[in-house]
């Protein structure tokens, strides 16, 4: 349960707010991502990093700005979102991005868009 | 076009009766699949995998999962179900780019 933590748990912005969601795994793990769900759809996968490098961008708006400093840590910078950006976002890792790895995830970070 | 159904919203059982949470794939090559929980203000916990050999895949808390590949079925099972079981239920499928396709989810409500 304690593998991936996310910070903040909870965030309500407005939508000329900037803010930044953070992600930490303490697995070990090379490949890192972010998701959004909303409800009653499928998960939708945001961006994948290995090994600090971003190898996935779902064609993702621009108000959102993904960061990965390093292995252990995901950011997701936010900025002049909209109400429909609101949702719960979910930061995940496994330890490659390829293959039939596991992907461990945090708890979320539910944001609400005013 | 690579996709997971879950064609089911929602499923009620009673606690002590076997229970089924349905699954269909569409994949190019071999599918790798999985299945994840979801408990309330919870992120998702894996629960079981197939990527090759027997069909029958046991996972956590007593689940297991039939992969069928002549029907591109792989139905979530528990042969006695617990009030504790009762969660939403994703599952989901790699695709050719190595990434996760997932389910719209399965709601799944065990009344005592």
């Amino acid at each position: 349960e304690t593998g991936v933590t996310q910070t903040p748990r909870h965030l309500v912005m407005g939508m000329t707010n900037k803010k930044s969601l953070k992600c930490e795994q303490h697995l070990g793990h090379n490949a890192m991502y972010w998701y959004k769900q909303s409800a009653k759809k499928p998960l939708e996968l945001m961006f994948v990093y290995s090994l600090e490098e971003r190898v996935e961008n779902n064609s993702v708006p621009s108000r959102f700005s993904p960061e990965c400093p390093n292995s252990s840590h995901l950011f997701l910078h936010l900025h002049t979102l909209q109400p429909e950006d609101s949702a719960l976002y979910l930061c995940a890792s496994s330890p490659s991005d390829r293959s039939g790895e596991t992907q461990y995830f945090g708890p979320g970070t539910r944001l609400l868009v005013l | 076009a690579q996709s997971v159904a879950q064609p089911e919203d929602q499923v009620n059982v009673a606690e002590g009766n076997p229970l089924t949470v349905k699954c269909t794939y569409s994949v190019s090559g071999n599918p790798y699949l999985f299945w994840y929980v979801q408990y309330p203000n919870r992120g998702l916990q894996f629960l079981l995998k197939y990527i090759t050999g027997d069909n029958l895949v046991k996972g956590s808390y007593g689940f297991e999962a039939e992969f069928n590949k002549s029907q591109t079925s792989f139905h979530l099972k528990k042969p006695s179900a617990l009030v504790s079981d009762s969660a939403l239920y994703f599952c989901a499928v790699r695709d050719s780019n190595y990434q996760l396709i997932w389910g719209a989810g399965t709601k799944l409500i065990i009344k005592p």
